[in-house]
């Protein structure tokens, strides 16, 4: 039971660049997130998703899109890559709202440098 | 919506010294609270939560939080801490409209002094 795994771990991107960072979980959860994490900012949600081929938007979605075309993976893609992109991205799931145990399990991270 | 206020964003403490990390929220409605974890260059791992019944939450490592309505707090107490304890610690809040969102504080860096 690997639980939330990120690929890749590190990436290095120049400006406009793109690249798709991928989620997987296997604990048959319904919902997936992707946060970024910036220091003194806390974590924001990026996009969410309740349910294989649905994905919403969450606080900060400006130059991020999102696929969810299978339940246990969550695909996060910028497509022309900013500086300002250079974060820490962490994938988590859940079960839906209601059902316990209800908590995010988060992945590693993947750390995103954009020169 | 929500929003999480962590008012420390750094306190270091002795070894084996009792320990309160701060967490405030506001929302207009109900709302489940959580604290997570985050050692150094890793994920998030939750610490405790509370979505109902007692207002004094125990979580995993020794920690604890007690959840005040009226003061719209949740804050986060150990009463002897270890220097694993060094970490990054995170309130967070989902209100019962949205609670697929979790909205995150921004963090208080815990450090043990030996």
């Amino acid at each position: 039971n690997a639980g939330v795994t990120q690929t890749p771990k590190f990436r290095v991107l120049k400006t406009g660049q793109s690249m798709t960072l991928l989620c997987a979980q296997d604990m048959n959860h319904e919902y997936m997130y992707w946060y970024r994490q910036d220091p003194g900012m806390g974590l924001r949600l990026i996009h969410y998703s309740v349910g294989e081929g649905t994905t919403a938007k969450g606080e900060v979605p400006d130059g991020y899109n999102v696929s969810r075309l299978k339940k246990q993976n969550f695909l996060l893609g910028l497509e022309s890559a900013a500086p300002s992109q250079t974060s820490v991205y962490f994938c988590a799931s859940s079960y839906p709202p209601g059902q316990l145990p209800y908590e995010q399990y988060f992945g590693p991270g993947t750390r995103l440098t954009v020169t | 919506a929500q929003s999480v206020t962590q008012l420390d964003s750094q306190v270091p403490v002795f070894e084996e010294a009792p320990v309160e990390l701060r967490c405030n929220y506001s929302s207009s409605v109900s709302v489940y609270l959580f604290w997570y974890v985050q050692y150094p260059n890793q994920g998030l791992q939750l610490l405790l939560k509370y979505l109902s019944g007692s207002t004094l939450v125990k979580g995993i490592n020794g920690f604890e939080a007690e959840f005040n309505k009226s003061q719209t707090s949740f804050h986060l107490r150990k009463p002897s801490v270890h220097i694993s304890d060094t970490a990054e610690y995170f309130c967070a809040v989902s209100d019962l409209d949205e609670n697929e969102k979790l909205t995150f504080g921004t963090g208080t860096r815990l450090t043990i002094i030996p």
